[in-house]
């Protein structure tokens, strides 16, 4: 069965520094993308950023870079420079086929 | 349209009603989601279209739950018999997938606003 795990329910960052929010997957499948998804407070689910399975090396967009560490099947957001618009619900998904499925989520608080 | 739209946007029921909620995706794309999510959760799967068929509908609940998409494009979720804890945010997005190899592009999910459900 596949399974998306985030760990931190909540985390702080001060404004400017970077933080990571820790993703881990699991699936026997070979084939699979991953994704990061933001939902600020007013509810939009916002795309971040894309990682497939076979792709070679870690994606990146903009200030957000995905660590991705097949082996250890973890797929850590790291973000830099946070802004306080940064603040928001942050959850990691899987897709295996069509189907996409999401993590618990992170809270992310950026403070001033 | 320029992006998924979900009617209503709020709605209120009492308990036992029947509800639809509706999705119109993003003119084009073949794969159409739905998802509930509660408050502080992340989004549950609940049922993915590719075309006018159900290509995955293991996330429903229960057989009160059923979604259509007659013409591959607008979908409706519909709800029988609503229970309280049916209250929930119900999302739906719409994809452009592309060969079902998960990694052969982005096909990333574009969702809409959501439309949030409370029955009383």
């Amino acid at each position: 069965a596949q399974k998306i795990t985030q760990t931190q329910p909540g985390m702080f960052v001060q404004e400017k520094e970077a933080v990571t929010l820790d993703c881990t997957y699991d699936t026997s499948d070979p084939s699979y993308g991953l994704f990061w998804y933001k939902q600020p407070s007013s509810g939009e689910m916002i795309f971040l950023i894309y990682q497939g399975s076979y792709d070679q090396q870690n994606a990146t967009e903009g200030r957000y870079s995905l660590n991705f560490q097949k082996a250890r099947k973890s797929a850590n957001l790291v973000i830099s420079a946070s802004q306080l618009g940064d603040s928001a619900m942050y959850f990691c998904a899987m897709r295996v086929g069509g189907k996409l499925i999401f993590g618990q989520g992170t809270e992310l608080s950026v403070k001033p | 349209g320029a992006g998924v739209s979900q009617t209503p946007s709020n709605k209120v029921t009492e308990k036992g009603k029947y509800v639809e909620l509706r999705c119109d995706p993003i003119s084009g794309h073949t794969a159409l989601y739905w998802y509930r999510q509660s408050l502080g959760q992340g989004p549950e799967f609940l049922i993915y279209f590719q075309g006018t068929g159900a290509a995955d509908d293991s996330g429903l609940p229960n057989d009160r739950f059923f979604a259509v998409r007659p013409e591959g494009s607008v979908s409706t979720l519909k709800i029988q018999r609503t229970e309280r804890g049916d209250s929930a945010m119900y999302l739906c997005a719409s994809a452009l997938l592309s060969g079902t190899g998960a990694s052969s592009g982005a096909n990333v999910l574009t969702f809409g606003a959501g439309s949030r459900l409370t029955v009383l």
